[in-house]
């Protein structure tokens, strides 16, 4: 089974307004990642939280960490139209190179 | 402006037939992935080489696929024979080790 599950599975918002996804993860990881996937394109990595921080901020972007309770949220701040896209999580299984991804929310952000 | 490419970027072939797509890395990474993405099963892991070496191909079908890297500026997947349930994208990716991963465009086959 996939390592990670992702809520909500999927968002509409209205430009401007911030988006936040969740991810919780079953087992000990190195880090977690979070990847955008454009509608028939390939993934781009968005930004990486190592298992020993709590929070990581990249431009509008803010990644939470709690290993406690296994699960990371992703803050889009001041979404814009051209954010619209699937969010995954991605989890590297601890010791290993495995990069296992959550099932993904698709965000829509109307203009 | 470094990228990892895969070639076809679409296949069309009917069941039974092999089917081959290459991936070349980004120079200088030594880890390289495979994936397939379906709408029913997301995005799983199929096989993954760090320095040419086979690590990991638990998540692919032995019967009919396999994976090779000839070359650190090459990375094969073959499906032989094909059917239509391995109709999919199918996505190569490239890291150094636990680092973000960079993907390729995808190969979006179907098998008829």
């Amino acid at each position: 089974s996939q390592q990670g599950e992702e809520d909500p599975q999927a968002l509409s918002i209205q430009e401007g307004e911030n988006a936040t996804m969740n991810c919780s993860y079953k087992t000990s990881i190195n880090n977690l990642q979070w990847y955008r996937q454009n509608s028939g394109r390939g993934l781009v990595h968005l930004i990486l939280i190592r298992s020993n921080e709590r929070e990581k901020h990249s431009g509008r972007l803010r990644v939470t960490l709690d290993t406690s309770k296994k699960s990371s949220s992703l803050l889009i701040t001041a979404s814009r139209a051209a954010d619209t896209a699937s969010y995954f999580c991605a989890t590297v299984l601890y010791n290993t190179d495995k990069l296992i991804f959550g099932t993904g929310t698709r965000l829509q952000v109307f203009p | 402006d470094a990228r990892v490419t895969q070639t076809p970027r679409h296949k069309v072939t009917e069941m039974g037939q092999e089917v081959t797509m290459r991936c070349q890395p980004i120079l200088g990474h030594n880890t390289v992935f495979w994936y397939r993405q379906t709408m029913m099963q997301g995005l799983e892991l199929l096989a993954y080489f760090r320095n040419r070496a086979p690590l990991d191909d638990s998540g692919m079908p032995k019967d009919r696929f396999s994976a090779e890297m000839p070359d650190a500026t090459l990375a094969t997947l073959k499906i032989q024979p094909s059917e239509p349930r391995d109709s999919a994208v199918y996505f190569c990716a490239s890291a150094r080790r636990s680092n973000e991963q960079f993907f390729g465009p995808g190969t979006r086959l179907t098998v008829l």
